[in-house]
């Protein structure tokens, strides 16, 4: 059974900072990793895709990792700004069976 | 444009009392799931379907139902609601089932509340 873990589960960081975000699993045969942003009370906004043949996916300031050998992505977020508080989780999409298993995800607060 | 969309976003309903919660989507995607997230807790799947074939995942409680009337709209049936049900359920979309592409689309969630 595929698990996903985030850690941390929290980050406060001061605005203007480079920070990165984790991600693990533990079935290295996936489909594809994709990042979420989700702000309170709110739904899901997708923010990057990573296919498994990719090691890496960019987006702005947003810059998405995969490691499938070892089970890790990351998210690099650069030079924060306030309005990227929010909570930021991953989804790992296994097989074929069109479903993704989530991590409980990183809560970020970035300080003005 | 709003493409899931969710109704309605705040539900408040009487223990034992079924809710029912709705989707549409504008995509004409053939997968519709549906998730349950408690606070501070990884949204889980309850259920999806693929144009009409449904998938119940093994740990959804039989309290909970589904209904897909046609491509747009998916329904999310809550029989007899208990106060742990109390969560936000999000409805998402993808293409398909097996496409390397494919990115789900969420919608903005029903928050429900359980009196």
């Amino acid at each position: 059974k595929q698990e996903v873990t985030q850690i941390p589960a929290a980050l406060s960081v001061p605005e203007g900072e480079n920070l990165v975000l984790n991600c693990s699993f533990t079935d290295s045969a996936i489909y594809n990793l994709q990042w979420f942003r989700q702000d309170p009370g709110k739904g899901l906004t997708s923010l990057l895709l990573i296919q498994s043949s990719q090691r890496e996916q960019t987006s702005g300031r947003l810059n998405a990792s995969l490691d499938k050998s070892s089970g890790r992505s990351t998210l690099y977020i650069a030079a924060s700004q306030p309005g990227d508080s929010a909570t930021y989780l991953c989804a790992v999409r296994v097989t074929n069976a069109g479903k993704s298993t989530f991590g409980d995800g990183t809560t970020l607060t970035v300080k003005p | 444009d709003a493409m899931v969309i969710q109704n309605p976003r705040y539900q408040v309903t009487q223990f034992g009392k079924p809710v029912t919660l709705s989707c549409s989507q504008t995509l004409n995607h053939n997968v519709m799931y549906w998730y349950q997230q408690k606070s501070s807790q990884a949204p889980k799947l309850l259920f999806h379907y693929y144009d009409k074939d449904f998938n119940n995942e093994a740990d959804t409680p039989d309290n909970f139902q589904s209904r897909r009337p046609n491509t747009s709209f998916c329904f999310l049936d809550i029989r007899s609601p208990g106060l742990g049900d109390a969560a936000m359920y999000l409805c998402a979309t993808s293409m398909g089932l097996a496409v390397i592409t494919d990115t789900q689309y969420f919608g903005p969630g029903t928050r429900l509340t359980v009196l």
